[in-house]
């Protein structure tokens, strides 16, 4: 398995509801970073978290960080067709390129 | 303030010719990364630079590609005589270095199609 791996693979919900991605990685980080990516688009930067931080907010987004079980969650409350996208965690360790994960595939249905 | 800039943002190559994708990083931003995406897959680190400096290319191929970032213009990533297995997405972003913690810019990619 890789650095930074997401779960689930995909993932299909109703509006309104919650979505909540896993990421696990290997190594040891300086933090850690969600990406949204829009199909055949760009990556939009979606919140990063330091690794000496454990929670994070921003709108509607909560990101959790565990290093000592090398996992992060992303959680997207009240959900809109919108949202309907890839999501990725990357890495940031040593040296200072991103590992990134296979993504989870979040569909929203209105 | 203009955010990262690739183009071409749809390239169609034969097989054997040459493809060039540019990167206009960030303005003031002097750390340019190549990352590049297979269909259905996440994004795979190819080569860090920073002006004039290739820093780290170890994700890159050991033939056909490389990449340069010059005192002036774009940085460049070239590949010579593309094969079919080259289509894929070719991301850049930019950051403005220093501290690990950094966040990187990431552009719209290129949409490389080899035929």
């Amino acid at each position: 398995s890789q650095q930074g791996e997401e779960d689930p693979q995909a993932l299909s919900i109703q509006e309104g509801e919650n979505a909540t991605m896993n990421c696990s990685y290997k190594t040891s980080i300086n933090n850690l970073q969600w990406y949204r990516q829009n199909s055949g688009r760009g990556l939009v930067h979606l919140i990063l978290i330091r690794s000496n931080e454990r929670e994070k907010h921003s709108g509607r987004l909560r990101v959790t960080l565990d290093t000592s079980k090398k996992s992060s969650s992303l959680l997207i409350t009240a959900s809109r067709a919108a949202d309907t996208a890839s999501y990725f965690c990357a890495t940031y360790g040593s040296g200072s390129r991103l590992t990134f994960g296979e993504g989870t595939q979040l569909t929203v249905n209105p | 303030n203009a955010g990262v800039m690739q183009n071409p943002r749809h390239l169609v190559r034969r097989r054997g010719q040459e493809a060039r994708l540019r990167c206009s990083p960030m303005k003031g931003h002097s750390h340019v990364y190549w990352y590049r995406q297979l269909p259905e897959e996440g994004l795979k680190f190819m080569v860090y630079l920073q002006k004039e400096n290739i820093i780290d290319e170890s994700g890159m191929p050991k033939e056909r590609f490389s990449a340069e970032f010059p005192k002036e213009g774009p940085s460049i990533l070239r590949i010579q005589q593309v094969v079919r297995g080259d289509s894929a997405a070719y991301f850049c972003a930019s950051s403005g270095g220093g501290a690990s913690y950094n966040e990187q810019f990431f552009g719209p990619g290129t949409r490389l199609t080899v035929l």
